[in-house]
């Protein structure tokens, strides 16, 4: 059964930082695309982050909301996902989900998430 | 950046109704559009992508059409679990967008 767990978030203060963990397991980790998407209270969803699989040289690609704040990372030896979050806002207030793209069906899409980590920003 | 519209914002329909909700992107995407169902306190669930295809495990009473500019999601008997919000998704291009939600409701 592919899952994906999501770890790290709580309440930090405005400028501080956070890294959120991503753990897969039930699938061969490292084949797959990954991104982070957060959803506000009450609001919609928002793309924050992607990484390529090392396959495709493991490169990324940011919301601009987050870019040069945030950085997305992946230890595919641990079947880890990272977020690392810099000089948070309130504006990021959000719960943060992982999800995987799909490579074989539904390529490219999220086809599994995470249960999500709430992440607070706030003094 | 290429934005999404659902529309409407809230649905209310009875159990056993059709359910047609529509996604407008402000330029094309090709069929390069999914759909997500998210229930309250859940994480999203892909229900269609690439425009008209379901997901694993989604049941043939959700269907999609559609391409270029206008896509639609098609429920075609809502049951009691459907009631939720939907997100449309495109992955044409980056940022990857959602649209901003259609809430269907219990009427």
């Amino acid at each position: 059964e592919v899952q994906l767990v999501e770890s790290g978030g709580g309440l930090v203060q405005p400028g501080r930082s956070l890294r959120l963990s991503c753990t897969g397991s039930g699938f061969t980790f490292g084949n797959h695309p990954l991104s982070w998407v957060r959803q506000a209270p009450g609001k919609g969803l928002e793309w924050v982050a992607f990484i390529r699989s090392k396959a495709y040289g493991g490169t990324t690609e940011y919301a601009a909301s987050v870019k040069g704040r945030f950085t997305i990372s992946r230890d595919d030896s641990n079947s880890i996902a990272y977020l690392q979050m810099n000089s948070l806002k309130t504006e990021d207030t959000a719960v943060y989900y992982c999800a995987r793209d799909g490579v074989e069906m539904a390529t490219y899409y999220f086809d599994y998430w995470g249960q999500g980590t709430l992440v607070t920003v706030s003094s | 950046e290429i934005v999404l519209t659902q529309s409407p914002a809230t649905l209310s329909l009875s159990p056993g109704e059709r359910a047609t909700l529509s996604c407008r992107a402000s330029q094309s995407v090709s069929s390069y559009l999914g759909w997500y169902q998210q229930k309250p306190g859940q994480a999203p669930r892909l229900l269609i992508y690439a425009a008209s295809n379901r997901a694993t495990g989604i049941p043939a009473r959700f269907s999609g059409s559609g391409s270029g500019t206008d896509f639609t999601l098609t429920i075609s008997s809502l049951e009691p679990e459907d009631f939720a919000v939907y997100y449309c998704q495109q992955r044409s291009s980056w940022p990857r967008t959602f649209g901003q939600g259609t809430k269907v409701e219990i009427k």
